[in-house]
């Protein structure tokens, strides 16, 4: 059983640049959560899908960021225009969607540093 | 609207003590609970959670958490501690008249475990 992987694990961009993260959940599950943790803060909720429903969007994901998830298998996270202000972990976590009590695992995250 | 709290950013303890770290919780349904470990650069790893029945649920590592609804919390434990316990915990809460998706975390606490 493989866990969530996401990719790239380290990305340096200038502020401007449009950036893509992808993240594969694990095989059998149609829930994928989408989170951003910046230093000394606990993971903040951005997105989630349901198979490839985006059912929810945090405030905090402003119109620059996109995400989608085409096929109900992988996803993608973009942020175009970045700013300084982005740099941060993005988190990608999976989930079975047929419990409410069902434990998200995450992936490694992918370390975004906008200079 | 679900929140999580964790009153303390660092907890020291001794090798071989016990640990406690704590977390409280605010929820307007049935609280899900979820404690979650993350070493540095790396995502975060499931350690344990409640969702119902015994008030004392057993993880991964030795450690425990107990549930408890009057007080609304579900702080972590351990026995006797190791230096490799030493990393970043995140208590997590879903609350389920939301839907039971959305997982709220804590800003984390620091555990330093001293030879």
């Amino acid at each position: 059983d493989t866990g969530v992987s996401q990719d790239p694990r380290h990305k340096i961009t200038k502020r401007g640049q449009n950036v893509t993260f992808r993240c594969d959940p694990i095989s059998e599950h149609n829930r994928l959560y989408w989170y951003r943790q910046t230093l000394g803060q606990g993971p903040e909720f951005l997105t989630y899908f349901q198979n490839e429903a985006q059912l929810e969007k945090s405030r905090l994901l402003s119109d620059r960021f996109s995400a989608e998830r085409p096929k109900g298998s992988f996803s993608t996270l973009e942020i175009q225009r970045t700013e300084q202000g982005d740099s941060a972990m993005y988190l990608c976590a999976s989930s079975r969607g047929d419990a409410e009590g069902n434990t998200i695992y995450f992936g490694e995250g992918s370390w975004l540093t906008v200079v | 609207a679900q929140s999580v709290a964790q009153p303390e950013d660092q907890v020291n303890v001794a090798e071989g003590n016990p640990l406690t770290v704590k977390c409280t919780y605010s929820v307007s349904g049935n609280p899900y609970l979820f404690w979650y470990v993350q070493y540095p650069n790396r995502g975060l790893q499931f350690l344990l959670k409640y969702i119902t029945g015994d008030n004392l649920v057993k993880g991964s590592y030795g450690f425990e958490a107990e549930f408890n609804k009057s007080q609304t919390s579900f702080h972590l434990k351990k026995p006797s501690a190791l230096v490799s316990d030493s990393a970043l915990y995140f208590c997590a809460v879903r609350d389920s008249s939301t839907g039971g998706f959305k997982t709220i975390f804590g800003a984390g606490t620091r555990l330093f475990v001293k030879a």
